[in-house]
């Protein structure tokens, strides 16, 4: 079946560097991936949604100068969290929809913990 | 409001229990509708998809009322592995986004 992955799984950081983020779908063509950002014992809250070749289309309250997201190919969507603080701690799940399917394939996510 | 509420429970179940969660969504240009599964500190994994019909997989039976916006999930004869948190999600047509519940945690115990 459809597999989404991302790299790396956990990252611990400092205060004030950036972390990258990748998903990736391994053996189909995503025209669409979304991120989403899990804080404890809450639902998934969507930041983002990244069409290939085109700008993010951004949640409400999400800022698109913090949380950067490149869709350079139908494979590959990236996440940069820029200048990160410990309030950007949370399990970052990205998620990969084949074409118009109902289907939508979530990455394994990644937990950030900033220091 | 929340677009999609659901009790959060917990459900503490004994095996062999049957259980029901419900979920209510608010938005009534919603078009599909799922029951995903989350284990804790791992993605969530598409449980079933819910059908205007109502559909049955095993011992997971779905409903969908359109009218009351309410959506249902049965769980029979639970096991252990069935423990987990149990997200509804409603989406606004096929391209939409979809819009997740906070989940309602079920422990099923021996």
């Amino acid at each position: 079946g459809a597999v989404v992955s991302q790299h790396p799984s956990r990252v611990i950081c400092k205060s004030g560097t950036s972390v990258k983020i990748e998903c990736r779908s391994l053996d189909f063509q995503a025209t669409t991936m979304f991120w989403y950002r899990q804080f404890p014992k809450q639902s998934l809250m969507l930041m983002a949604t990244s069409n290939e070749g085109s700008k993010a289309t951004y949640e409400q309250g999400v800022e698109k100068d913090k949380f950067l997201i490149n869709h350079a190919s139908l494979t590959l969507s990236t996440l940069t969290v820029t200048s990160a603080h410990p309030e950007d701690s949370s399990f970052y799940i990205c998620s990969a929809r084949l074409g118009y399917s109902q289907t939508q394939y979530f990455g394994p996510g990644t937990r950030l913990l900033v220091l | 409001r929340k677009e999609v509420e659901q009790d959060p429970g917990p459900f503490n179940v004994p095996e062999g229990a049957t259980v029901a969660f419900n979920c209510t969504y608010s938005n009534s240009a919603s078009q599909s509708f799922f029951w995903y599964r989350q284990d804790c500190r791992k993605e969530p994994k598409l449980l079933m998809s819910v059908y205007s019909s109502g559909n049955e997989d095993g011992r997971f039976t779905a409903q969908l009322n359109r009218a009351s916006q309410y959506i249902s999930l049965l769980i029979r004869d639970s096991k252990l592995s069935d423990s987990a948190t149990y997200l509804c999600v409603v989406r606004e047509g096929n391209a939409g986004k979809s819009t997740f519940g906070d989940g309602t945690t079920l422990t099923v115990k021996p």
